[in-house]
């Protein structure tokens, strides 16, 4: 089975530009997230999703950033504009359920994102 | 709210065993997991423990006191491969949240 897939693998954009971000989920997950991943503040959650609904952003920094998920086969992660404190890796994961006992959620590659 | 330490760093040599601390403050517990995160990759899974006690795994092992706040993950044997950074993960309750909240995580170097 393919894992999670994400693009682009690596992003460097101008700020003030938009970026977006995207993600296919493991067939049949029906939980997907948005982590960022940082240095500094290390893997923080921003938003998921339980079938294709957002169920907590508390994790969004701030209204520059957005997500989606039109189906259960795809989400995207914009941002916009785009400032050099977001530069950092972006992952997606999703996961089956969440609820039974060793239910792991299971990341993407990364988007490397670096704003100049 | 969630509060979840780790050393920062570790060194161990080849063919030794290490563990690695992980001490959590969190209102309700559901599970705790480890991950590896090798340099330039997504992490990925290596143990889960929800009750007291050691979950073993070949090389790894992880333990867990849910009174104490407090979790370990064992390597033996170790590997030049296992230089990674190992994250610790918790799971608040299920009636609550369906998410992970990962400490910030140990970077382990394996020496010759």
């Amino acid at each position: 089975d393919a894992g999670v897939i994400q693009s682009p693998r690596h992003e460097v954009t101008e700020m003030g530009q938009e970026v977006t971000l995207r993600c296919k989920p493991i067939s049949g997950h029906d939980y997907l997230f948005w982590y960022r991943q940082t240095m500094m503040r290390g893997l923080e959650l921003l938003i998921y999703f339980n079938n294709n609904v957002p169920i907590d952003d508390s994790g969004m920094p701030e209204d520059r950033f957005s997500a989606k998920m039109p189906n259960a086969s795809f989400s995207t992660l914009k941002i916009q504009p785009s400032e050099p404190r977001d530069s950092a890796v972006y992952f997606c994961a999703s996961s089956f359920l969440f609820r039974a006992r060793e239910d792991t959620i299971y990341f993407g590659e990364g988007s490397w994102l670096t704003v100049v | 709210g969630q509060n979840i330490d780790q050393p920062t760093e570790m060194t161990a040599t080849e063919g030794a065993i290490v563990q690695i601390n992980c001490t959590y403050q969190t209102s309700g517990f559901n599970g705790l997991f480890w991950y590896q995160q090798h340099a330039g990759e997504a992490p990925t899974f290596l143990s889960y423990n929800v009750l007291d006690g050691l979950e073993e795994k070949g090389r790894f092992s992880s333990f867990l006191s849910r009174s104490k706040g407090y979790s370990y993950l064992l390597l033996k044997e170790l590997q030049m491969k296992d230089s990674a950074s190992y994250l610790c993960a918790v799971r608040p309750p299920m009636d609550s949240s369906y998410k992970l909240i990962f400490g910030s995580g140990t970077r382990l170097l394996v020496r010759p």
